[in-house]
């Protein structure tokens, strides 16, 4: 198994312009998590599907964050329009059966720089 | 819902110590406690984790122990070696279907 795949690795903007995060989760998992990473706030929990339902979303940020999941195998987070407080490491996590005990996989994160 | 809190938030130790991070956390529901650790530039992978039906959890140099009552949980690494330099986070999941609550890290450093 490949693992939980993210794209882009990095990705430098300008402010105002639109980022999309992608996220492949491993096969079979049935929960899929939005992480951000900054060194002031730490791992913060954006939004997290179950059997892509959305579940939690109420650490998305602002109405310029939106989260989708159209099926098992993808999801995507949208920045739009982006700003330089953005900047950061974005985590996608997947977690399988056994939720109350399942470990979370996560992929290698989405470094965004926001100029 | 849960809030988790960690200490310290660094740490230094010289090779061969032993190294401990503490954690607390707010819902007496949550069950289950991993901890993962994050070396620089690289995913957050986890290390060991104990549920809340087990006192002390020990896998070769690293172990975790769990106290109900006060609801505290800690990680413990003996022998420690330059290697284990790494930002460590503690997390707790409780009532919050699939939900984890992590702790704000602690970035461990391992002197040689």
């Amino acid at each position: 198994d490949a693992g939980v795949i993210q794209s882009p690795r990095h990705e430098v903007t300008e402010m105002g312009q639109e980022v999309t995060l992608r996220c492949k989760p491993i096969s079979g998992h049935d929960y899929l998590f939005w992480y951000r990473q900054t060194m002031m706030r730490g791992l913060e929990l954006l939004i997290y599907f179950n059997n892509n339902v959305p579940i939690d979303d109420s650490g998305m940020p602002e109405d310029r964050f939106s989260a989708k999941m159209p099926n098992a195998s993808f999801s995507t987070l949208k920045i739009q329009p982006s700003e330089p407080r953005d900047s950061a490491v974005y985590f996608c996590a997947s977690m399988g059966q056994g939720h109350n005990t399942g470990e979370l996989f996560f992929g290698e994160g989405s470094r965004l720089t926001v100029l | 819902g849960e809030n988790v809190e960690q200490h310290p938030s660094t740490l230094s130790v010289q090779e061969g110590d032993s190294a401990v991070i503490k954690c607390t956390y707010s819902d007496s529901a949550s069950n289950y406690f991993p901890w993962y650790k994050q070396e620089l530039g690289k995913r957050p992978q986890l290390i060991i984790d104990i549920r809340s039906n087990v006192g002390e959890k020990k896998d070769q140099r690293i172990a975790v122990t769990l106290n109900k009552t006060a609801k505290h949980f800690s990680l413990h690494i003996t022998e420690t070696q330059p290697e284990d330099s790494a930002v460590y986070f503690c997390a707790a999941r409780g009532s919050t279907l699939g939900r984890l609550y992590f702790g704000r890290g602690t970035q461990l450093t391992v002197w040689p």
